[in-house]
């Protein structure tokens, strides 16, 4: 059955210091995955997402993510981190359907906190 | 800005009654939409998905009578909570597959969420 796992719950990091969000997933086939990023009482934004190809994937708001397939792993980076990316992040696993990315299956997320 | 609108953000109403929610694609056709639920301080869950003239498809466990999905247009799908009750308080979130990319690259693009709280 497809899963994604998140370990860390929360995590807390001053600003200007480097992130590196966990997610290990189980698929049988390669997988679709995507780093989504809701703030409070809102919808998900897309970071970022993984098709094929490059496995080091360039997202929006200055965040990379790597595909290891040894690891069964796509952590979620970023250099430098901004009080404004102070929110809840989480990954995903698309099962592919007739071409197109259809359920999603979300991680637990994490709660990343930014100290001053 | 927006490609998917959500309405309403929050409500907030008596038990026994019926809520509906709507999610609406702004400027894009999406055949198949989704419903998801998220419990406070959990991940979401997908309910359902919503086809385009047709019949949704429901999760495992989730009561297709108390969670009416309908996706009469292109553009718009509704979830009608029947009979609400306190443990349906939650917050609903949907998702629409965009359809403008080519191949695999069909993303979704999800609602701000509906806070729906029954009293």
């Amino acid at each position: 059955a497809q899963s994604v796992t998140q370990p860390d719950i929360h995590i807390t990091v001053s600003e200007g210091a480097s992130l590196e969000l966990r997610c290990n997933y189980s698929y049988g086939a390669t997988p679709y995955l995507f780093w989504y990023v809701q703030s409070p009482g809102q919808g998900l934004q897309l970071l970022l997402k993984y098709f094929s190809g490059d496995t080091l994937v360039q997202g929006i708001k200055g965040f990379e993510a790597e595909f290891k397939r040894s690891q069964s792993s796509f952590n979620l980076r970023k250099p430098s981190v901004h009080w404004s990316d102070a929110a809840e992040y989480f990954c995903a696993v698309g099962a592919r359907y007739g071409g197109a990315t259809n359920k999603l299956i979300f991680g637990t997320g994490t709660l990343l906190a930014v100290q001053p | 800005g927006a490609v998917v609108s959500q309405h309403p953000s929050w409500v907030i109403c008596k038990s026994g009654t019926s809520v509906k929610i709507e999610c609406r694609s702004l400027d894009f056709q999406a055949t198949t939409m989704f419903w998801y639920r998220q419990f406070p301080k959990q991940s979401l869950m997908l309910m359902a998905t919503s086809n385009e003239g047709s019949k949704a498809t429901y999760e495992q466990g989730v009561e297709k009578d108390k969670f009416l999905i309908n996706h009469a247009s292109l553009t718009l799908s509704t979830l009608t909570v029947t009979s609400a009750h306190p443990e349906d308080s939650s917050f609903y979130i949907c998702s629409a597959r965009d359809p403008r990319g080519a191949g695999d690259n069909q993303p979704q693009h999800f609602g701000d969420g509906t806070r729906l709280s029954i009293l």
